[in-house]
């Protein structure tokens, strides 16, 4: 069975720093291409940022860049997500999300349960 | 940037009737590939979003057959053929040819 199971979130100050996790099972994770996807307090879905499998090839939301960074690690089936200088905008709960293989590349086939960040002083 | 628009953003639906959601996006979603890269999901209340269509009309795996997508280009649809109580959540189209981006959501309830 597929599991993400994602880590690390809570209460940080304006500026401040925390960086996410998430542990894969039930797959090959190595194979996959990643993405990190939030979601304020009562909004909608937006894509942060994207992975593939080897970490070659990364890309991020305009309203993360620069602040933001993804990573992996193959060998302990993990996925990161570092966030610098956040603001109060950044308050929402992160899901990592795989992307899919054959029928279903291109999309995101299994999500975590999300982890919330808060960012308030 | 792809803006993805949804209507209606709600939807209150008598158990057993039809519903449809609209998704319109800014750009062709259709692919040098031939794949047109339209998606669709349901987020339960308080649980993560889940797959139902990808590819514009095809079934992810397990979602029932009361599901159908259509459309090209750049309209596309969502229709429930009788709206069961399960059925109730957010749903969300998405693209997928250029980076990724959600539609605002459509709330469907049950009266």
């Amino acid at each position: 069975e597929v599991q993400l199971v994602e880590s690390g979130g809570g209460l940080v100050q304006p500026g401040g720093s925390l960086r996410l996790s998430c542990a894969a099972s039930g797959f090959t994770f190595s194979s996959y291409e990643m993405n990190w996807v939030r979601q304020a307090p009562g909004k909608g879905l937006e894509w942060v940022s994207y992975i593939s499998s080897s970490g070659s090839t990364i890309y991020y939301a305009d309203s993360v860049k620069g602040r933001f960074t993804i990573s992996r690690d193959n060998a302990k089936n993990s996925l990161y997500l570092q966030m610098n200088s956040l603001r109060a905008e950044d308050t929402a709960v992160y899901y990592c999300a795989r992307v899919g293989g054959g029928a279903v590349a291109g999309t995101f086939d299994y999500w975590g349960q999300g982890t919330l960040v808060t960012v308030s002083s | 940037d792809i803006v993805m628009t949804q209507t209606p953003l709600s939807l209150s639906v008598t158990p057993g009737q039809p519903a449809s959601i609209s998704c319109k996006s800014s750009q062709s979603l259709l692919h040098s590939d031939g794949k047109t890269y339209l998606y669709w999901y349901l987020q339960k209340p308080g649980q993560s979003p889940q797959l139902l269509i990808y590819e514009v009309s095809s079934r992810f795996s397990g979602v029932p057959d009361r599901f159908s997508g259509s459309g090209s280009g750049t309209d596309f649809t969502l229709k429930i053929s009788r709206v069961e109580a399960e059925d109730v959540g957010v749903y969300y189209c998405m693209q997928g040819i250029h980076l990724w981006t959600f539609g605002q959501g459509t709330k469907v309830e049950i009266k």
